[in-house]
């Protein structure tokens, strides 16, 4: 089973800036990587595929890079309704597809 | 407008059983590989089980193989979880979601339902 490690767990930015979230598998998944964003009491949303094409309706400040092992999520100017957990999923060796533990992103 | 909409979830005694409902409506349901995922409260995601656009395949987690069985019904564009053998470790907020093709496998999920609590206790 490949483990998708999230960092950092928690990410304190304020308003208007840059956040970048890290990803990293245990093994290579190529550029089978999604990003979600899942809010206080709410289904997760996707945001990002393939490791770096915005799904339908997502805003272009986020943007997904990487290959590999490695991943980043980045937020280019962070607005009030950012502030959430963000989740890697690994889907290139399944079953299992596998999920991170999170990052929470938290206003500064 | 892609739309899932989850029922069935509750409190069940351990060793109980439980299936839940995910209705699908705003897409060709039966092109289309769907999933359940789950989230114990407070904790992160969990991916639970995936069925193939026709519901000619199907695979489960480890954690509940043998005691979860997914199915599908296309003509009623419902997607089902029935769960037997509940344990604690069971509960969850448990998620429907689709995938970008009718294959179960190298899936994201481009759409989720609200969500069904499952409670699993004593």
């Amino acid at each position: 089973e490949i483990v998708m490690t999230q960092s950092p767990a928690t990410l304190s930015v304020s308003p208007g800036e840059r956040a970048t979230l890290s990803c990293r598998a245990s093994q290579s998944v190529s550029s089978n990587l999604a990003w979600y964003q899942q809010e206080p009491g709410q289904a997760p949303r996707l945001l990002i595929y393939d490791a770096s094409t915005r799904a339908t309706g997502i805003p272009a400040r986020f943007s997904g890079s990487g290959s590999g092992t490695e991943f980043t999520l980045t937020i280019s100017s962070l607005q009030s309704e950012d502030f959430a957990v963000y989740y890697c999923q690994n889907y290139n060796n399944w079953p299992p597809c596998t999920f991170g533990q999170g990052t929470r992103l938290e206003i500064k | 407008e892609v739309q899932l909409v989850e029922s069935g979830g509750g409190l069940v005694q351990p060793g109980g059983s439980l299936r839940l409902s995910c209705a699908a409506s705003g897409f060709t349901y039966n092109s289309y590989a769907m999933t359940w995922v789950r989230q114990a409260p407070g904790k992160g995601l969990e991916w639970v089980s995936t069925i193939s656009g026709s519901g000619g395949s199907a695979i489960y987690a480890d954690s509940v193989k043998g005691r979860f069985t997914i199915s599908r019904d296309n003509s009623k564009n419902t997607l089902y979880l029935q769960m037997n053998s509940l344990r604690a470790e069971d509960t969850a907020v448990y998620y429907c979601a689709k995938g970008p093709r009718s294959a179960n496998n190298y899936n994201w999920f481009d759409a989720w339902g609200q969500g069904t609590l499952v409670t699993v206790s004593s």
